[in-house]
């Protein structure tokens, strides 16, 4: 069955240190896009690709970085610049100008010990 | 561009009772619109959409939106609720072109009591 699967599920950072969330999905979607859900906040969006090898800041970008060198790829990499990265992380893909809604993966739990 | 309003951030409700979570947009041009549910510590799965036509939408678990132009609403109902609808619900929308993302509300806890 297609999907988005995002790796970890859970994930714990020391201070000062990057780390990668992986996410990848086999449907075939152009578009991507990563979320922070923080609680009573809603989802805020980090990064977005329509394209590979193109994406573009969303409302919180600063202190994140993204790729995407594939299709069915979009890591996303919290950097040490990421003052309070502890939060619920969602990766979303969609095909863009349709009406099918997105699809999200089951996120990434991130703890900053 | 868009922007979705959810009017309630937590609602209370008895099992088996019928429940109503209220959602306003707004846009300059035609959209689409979704309900989303989100159960604890997972992602956000697709409930219904309306895209045209008849105004009344059906989804999943029982249920069911309506698309009101003139109030620029889009309310989700059910009218015998469960336990296991305990979650999280965003209102949603988008524009109808390829460059349209989509504009999700701020959530609506729904919490029910035996």
């Amino acid at each position: 069955d297609g999907g988005i699967t995002q790796s970890p599920k859970y994930l714990f950072r020391k201070e000062g240190q990057n780390v990668t969330l992986s996410c990848e999905q086999n449907l075939n979607h152009d578009a991507m896009y990563w979320y922070r859900q923080d609680p009573g906040q809603g989802l805020r969006l980090i990064y977005y690709s329509q394209i590979v090898n193109d994406f573009q800041k969303g409302d919180i970008a600063e202190g994140y970085s993204v790729s995407r060198e594939k299709k069915e790829s979009f890591p996303l990499t919290v950097t040490s610049a990421q003052k309070n990265p502890t939060a619920f992380y969602l990766c979303a893909s969609s095909i863009p100008g349709t009406p099918y809604g997105y699809t999200f993966g089951s996120g990434t739990r991130l703890t900053v010990v | 561009a868009q922007s979705v309003t959810q009017l309630d951030s937590q609602v209370p409700v008895f099992e088996e009772a019928p429940v109503e979570l209220r959602c306003n947009y707004s846009s300059s041009v035609s959209v689409y619109l979704f309900w989303y549910v989100q159960y604890p510590n997972q992602g956000l799965q697709l409930l219904l959409k309306y895209l045209s036509g008849s105004t009344l939408v059906k989804g999943i678990n029982g249920f069911e939106a309506e698309f009101n132009k003139s109030q620029t609403s889009f309310h989700l109902r059910k009218p015998s609720v469960h336990i296991s609808d305990t979650a999280e619900y965003f209102c949603a929308v988008s524009g109808r072109s390829s460059a349209s993302k989509i504009i999700f509300g701020s959530g609506t806890r729904l919490s029910i009591r035996p």
